[in-house]
């Protein structure tokens, strides 16, 4: 079965440092790979994918990922964090069974900036 | 563009009564529409994924029921809430590989 570990539920870093939150799979056949924001009391809001294709992913807010197959990595960076960036972020797996998409959601990273 | 819609944001609602969450989507035909729900500290759990109309499908056994009465409408019930369904709840759809959230309801069940 399918499934998305998230290493550390909370990420504390210092504004400017690099950001670095962790996720590793589980799947038996390719995965669609994912990482989703979260403001508080809001939904998700897509912030970079894998499908196929390069392996090092850009998304939005200057962040971006990385996978590594051999390792079953999708790990999520910024090399400078900003205050605004303080989120949960979520990490996901899509996989393609009996016709639909069915997405597995990581337990979440709740990522603290401080001055 | 596709836009989903769920509604309420919040609710506050008594042990042991009813519950109807509504979501729907536009802009798109056939989604595959989700129900996840999302429990203080928790990461996101799936609850219910429908492939069309009149087709539910249930991730794990609880007091919830889904139902799916039209191509872009999907309801999520209860017919006696309990103090352990407290939580944020969120309807999604999927188009190809991305899945797409509404803004989430928070249930406060006293």
């Amino acid at each position: 079965a399918q499934s998305v570990t998230q290493l550390g539920s909370h990420v504390s870093v210092s504004e400017g440092a690099l950001v670095l939150l962790r996720c590793n799979y589980s799947s038996s056949v390719p995965p669609y790979l994912f990482w989703y924001v979260q403001y508080p009391n809001q939904g998700l809001q897509l912030l970079l994918k894998y499908t196929t294709g390069a392996t090092l992913v850009k998304g939005i807010n200057g962040f971006e990922a990385e996978f590594k197959k051999s390792e079953t990595s999708f790990h999520l960076t910024k090399p400078s964090a900003h205050m605004s960036d303080a989120a949960e972020y979520f990490c996901a797996v899509t996989y393609i069974s009996g016709g639909y998409n069915k997405l597995i959601f990581g337990a979440g990273t709740r990522l603290a900036v401080h001055p | 563009s596709q836009t989903i819609h769920q509604w309420p944001a919040t609710l506050v609602q008594p042990v042991g009564s009813p519950l109807s969450l509504e979501c729907t989507v536009e802009g798109t035909s056939n989604p595959n529409l989700y129900w996840y729900r999302q429990a203080a500290g928790r990461g996101l759990q799936l609850l219910f994924y429908s492939v069309g109309i009149g087709q539910i499908s249930s991730e794990v056994p609880q007091n919830l029921s889904a139902s799916r009465p039209q191509d872009r409408q999907f309801i999520l019930s209860s017919k006696k809430l309990l103090l352990s369904d407290s939580g944020f709840y969120l309807c999604a759809w999927t188009g190809g590989t991305e899945a797409f959230f509404g803004q989430g309801t928070r249930l406060t069940v006293v």
